[in-house]
């Protein structure tokens, strides 16, 4: 039973378009979520997070919102440069626990 | 500064057999985590070290999976008589602390094929 989940396995964009890279999560206990991006035979890297008590949280061209009432968040990366080609994880935190529930992952492909 | 790294990158053995995995964490980060990521699957939690408290192993698949983490540093995840269904990623990751704003930085993973 996947808890958290990332519905599109991939997504392709034109080099300075928006990206929107989505995430459902079905447990209510989550409230602190964060996004990862990976490179091949790289780890995952740790890009941005918000605490559910906020709606939107923005690092320069990276934003990330949250509707708790929906169980949803979404990443946008305004614009969008080749060098964000990678996958990018969804993962949640419960209160009282450490370990990070992460999503299936969305492959994202900048277009030149 | 160094990173967290793992060793082997890539490990191939025969079903049945035993595997250490080794993980170097950050040096000063009092956190370690295990995850793995099978084919076309996210990260799993597997088992989560804090300083002296005994280890979280709920993310543990089975009783064939084991971790220690000799003095507060290094890690081992030792998966014995290996079975198919093991072939994964394994992914080490650790954090200065486990506050939940920590960040938790991963290692570059270990590829395990079982054959």
């Amino acid at each position: 039973d996947q808890q958290v989940k990332q519905n599109s396995p991939s997504l392709s964009v034109q080099e300075g378009r928006i990206s929107i890279l989505n995430c459902d999560y079905t447990n209510s206990m989550f409230d602190y979520f964060l996004w990862y991006k990976k490179y091949p035979a790289e780890g995952p890297t740790f890009l941005i997070s918000i605490s559910s008590i906020k709606d939107k949280n923005e690092d320069g061209r990276f934003t990330v919102f949250l509707n708790k009432s929906a169980k949803h968040l979404s990443l946008h990366i305004v614009p969008s440069q080749p060098g964000d080609s990678a996958v990018y994880f969804c993962a949640a935190l419960t209160t009282g626990r450490r370990a990070l529930t992460f999503g299936s992952g969305t492959r994202l492909q900048v277009q030149p | 500064g160094a990173g967290v790294s793992q060793s082997p990158s890539n490990k191939v053995t025969e079903k049945g057999k035993d595997v250490e995995l080794r993980c170097d964490p950050i040096s000063g980060h009092t956190a370690l985590y295990w995850y793995r990521q099978s084919l076309g699957q996210g990260l799993e939690f597997l088992i989560y070290f804090q300083g002296n408290s005994a280890p979280d192993k709920s993310g543990l698949p089975s009783d064939r999976f084991s971790a220690e983490r000799t003095g507060g540093s290094v890690s081992t995840l030792t998966i014995q008589r290996t079975q198919q269904e093991d072939s994964a990623v394994y992914l080490c990751a650790s954090s200065f602390s486990s506050g939940r704003g920590e960040t938790q930085y991963f290692g570059p993973g270990t590829r395990l094929l079982v054959l």
